[in-house]
């Protein structure tokens, strides 16, 4: 129980265009979604953190018409770059909590690997 | 700001070693402390504490809380080659992750 998916696993895509990454909940409702950005060697770090239907809030420093979160149903987020640049490539891993788990445990998805060039 | 730094950084050992992983935290509102452990792709989840004192088992691993101390410990014994990864602890309702300790096991 409690798996999570992304999708696409890996991205290339060239300077200036949006990619969107989408974050599921198979096997549970996700009422509680959170983006994170890891570079290499480095922890995770929190972006935003979305509940279902209502506005992401996001981390200080981080862009909100950069970075557009939409969790628009139970088992579904995704998170858009929006004008991608070579500084945005990185490790892209959403995790989500949800109805019948424990409370303060996030269940993460494989990540995306995201490379602008 | 809520802070979370785990030691050590980096760890190279031989299999059939013990290792300790340290976790402390500095949180406004302690709620849990959770360990992952992160290979190639996303954290898989290990342990959550809540309770100070109460030992999670699973296997070769387990950990234990301190809040006294706001610490925890992650022991594994008897490493594997499989258990190369980083771990990571995490404090908070919204997650505030330490650096993570690179553990590597040769053979």
């Amino acid at each position: 129980g409690a798996v999570v998916s992304q999708h696409p696993s890996w991205v290339i895509c060239k300077s200036g265009t949006s990619v969107k990454i989408e974050c599921r909940s198979l096997d549970f409702q996700a009422t509680t979604m959170f983006w994170y950005r890891q570079f290499p060697k480095q922890s995770l770090m929190l972006m935003a953190t979305s509940n279902e239907g209502s506005k992401a809030t996001y981390e200080q420093g981080v862009e909100k018409d950069k970075f557009l979160i939409n969790h628009a149903s139970l088992t579904l987020s995704t998170l858009t770059v929006t004008s991608a640049h070579p500084e945005d490539s990185s490790f892209y891993i959403c995790s989500a909590r949800g109805v019948g788990l424990a409370k303060e445990t996030q269940y993460f998805g494989p990540g995306t690997r995201l490379l602008v060039l | 700001e809520d802070k979370v730094v785990q030691s050590p950084l980096s760890l190279v050992v031989h299999e059939g070693d013990t290792v300790t992983l340290n976790c402390s935290y500095e949180v406004t509102n302690f709620r849990s402390l959770l360990w992952y452990k992160q290979e190639k792709k996303a954290p898989t989840f290990l342990f959550m504490l809540t309770s100070s004192g109460i030992e999670k088992k699973s296997g070769r691993l387990s950990s234990i809380l301190d809040k006294k101390e706001l610490s925890s410990i992650l022991n594994i014994t008897a490493t594997q080659t499989g258990d190369s990864a980083i771990y990571l602890c995490a404090v908070g309702g919204k997650l505030t992750f330490g650096q993570g300790t690179i553990l590597t096991v040769h053979p």
